[in-house]
């Protein structure tokens, strides 16, 4: 059984806080590793795909890292708002689909 | 702007009903998707369609069934309701299979 895994469960920070969550992930058969973002009563969105080992992608003030030969992916958020307040997902792209961590839940206090 | 929509954001049914959940995608896409999240998993993969009539099985399959007839809709269906598959539903679309997926809102479905 393929496992992905999201570090921490969750995660409580004050507004302007950085912060950043992981991805763990076999690094045999890797095609691509995949962030979403979802907000409550909100369809999950996409952030970024990776593919490339040393992979850095940024949109605004969030950021991903990829480290295909180990298996972990990092996602920073600079200086968070409380619009940040989501559960972050990772996905591994792998044998054809998409294989889901549990995601890391984020709130952010004004 | 990919628009992917759901038949129902809320729906209760009873053990034994067959129920359809409904999904159609705007933008033309090859790829659709049906998932379920359940509290402390991710979300996974039930069915999906890599083009009209098409189908593979996900994860968890069993106890469900899909159709495609038309590009733009996917269809997942639940032959005979029962408690452990009280969840929510995503459906999902992507143009290439490995490219970003589109969710819908989800239907959070209640079998009692």
């Amino acid at each position: 059984i393929l496992n992905v895994e999201q570090s921490p469960q969750s995660l409580h920070v004050q507004e302007g806080d950085s912060t950043n969550f992981t991805c763990s992930f076999p690094s045999s058969n890797f095609y691509a590793l995949h962030w979403y973002r979802w907000e409550t009563a909100k369809s999950p969105e996409a952030l970024f795909v990776m593919t490339l080992n040393g992979d850095e992608k940024k949109k605004g003030r969030i950021s991903a890292t990829l480290n295909t030969k180990e298996g972990y992916s990092y996602l920073y958020i600079k200086g968070s708002q409380p619009e940040d307040s989501a559960t972050y997902l990772c996905a591994l792209f792998t044998f054809q689909k998409l294989v889901f961590g549990t995601g890391t839940r984020l709130l952010v206090s004004p | 702007d990919v628009k992917v929509t759901q038949s129902s954001r809320y729906l209760v049914k009873r053990t034994g009903e067959k129920v359809f959940l409904e999904c159609v995608q705007d933008m033309d896409h090859e790829n659709m998707f049906w998932y379920r999240q359940d509290p402390g998993l991710g979300l996974r993969l039930i069915y999906f369609s890599y083009d009209v009539k098409m189908k593979e099985k996900g994860d968890i399959p069993e106890g469900y069934s899909v159709s495609r007839e038309k590009k733009e809709r996917f269809s997942l269906i639940l032959e005979s309701a029962s408690t452990n598959q009280t969840s929510m539903y995503l459906c999902a679309s992507s143009f290439l299979r490995e490219e970003e997926q589109y969710f819908g809102p989800g239907t959070r479905l209640t079998v009692t």
